[in-house]
């Protein structure tokens, strides 16, 4: 059974950098062709692909914030990791992990509030 | 990057319905070597999005067939032939041939 679950803080001051975690079951990210994105989603709206990385390692960023993204996993591949630096409110949004180019399977959603 | 525009913003439909949603994109989505990354997803209310669709009109795993997914290059159609109450919320379409992958506005589908 695949499995996502992010986690994050909930809430960060402007100016901070956000940390989250994508854990995940059922699958490796070892695994040739093998894919993990990040999505967020502002309340009420749509959605916004982040950034990915893959199984060899490779990353893939959105050129709209790729100056602020950083992804990375973890050496079990069982875990993938997103920064974001300089946030403000404008990064605040529900942020969601998912497998595979065509994300197949999603996370429940962290929520992210910046906030001063 | 590549805008997907989807009408109508909101249907409105009585269970056994037939309805239909537009993606319209700003480029094509054919790629050089011949393939269409055109995605559908149904995001029911409180929860995640999930995956209706893939590759323009291939169903995913564990979806009803009463969904089809059709179209080529720049237009794209979702149809769900006879709405079920489970089927209701906001319907996105995504494209993964350039990056980086953008979605659409979304469309929510809502009982008349």
């Amino acid at each position: 059974q695949v499995t996502l679950k992010e986690s994050g803080p909930g809430m960060l001051q402007p100016s901070k950098t956000l940390s989250l975690t994508c854990s995940f079951s059922g699958f490796s990210l070892s695994t040739s062709g093998m894919v993990v994105s990040w999505i967020r989603q502002p309340s009420g709206k749509s959605l916004e692909w982040l950034a990915a990385i893959d199984w060899d390692g490779d990353k893939y960023y959105n050129p709209s914030l790729k100056s602020r993204l950083t992804v990375s996993k973890d050496t079990s591949n069982t875990q993938v990791f997103l920064k974001i630096t300089s946030v403000d409110t404008a990064d605040t949004a529900t942020y969601y992990c998912a497998r595979n180019w065509e994300l197949d399977y999603w996370g429940q959603g962290v929520m992210v509030t910046v906030s001063s | 990057d590549v805008v997907l525009t989807q009408t109508p913003s909101t249907l409105s439909a009585t269970i056994g319905q037939s309805v239909s949603i537009s993606c319209r994109s700003s480029q094509s989505l054919l790629d050089s070597a011949g393939n269409t990354y055109l995605y559908w997803y149904l995001q029911r209310p409180g929860q995640s999005p999930q995956l209706l669709i893939y590759l323009v009109s291939n169903l995913g795993s564990g979806v009803p067939n009463r969904f089809s997914g059709s179209g080529s290059g720049t237009d794209f159609t979702l149809k769900i032939s006879g709405v079920e109450a489970e089927d209701l919320g906001v319907y996105y379409c995504m494209q993964a041939t350039h990056a980086p992958w953008t979605f659409g506005g979304g469309t929510k589908l809502e009982l008349k």
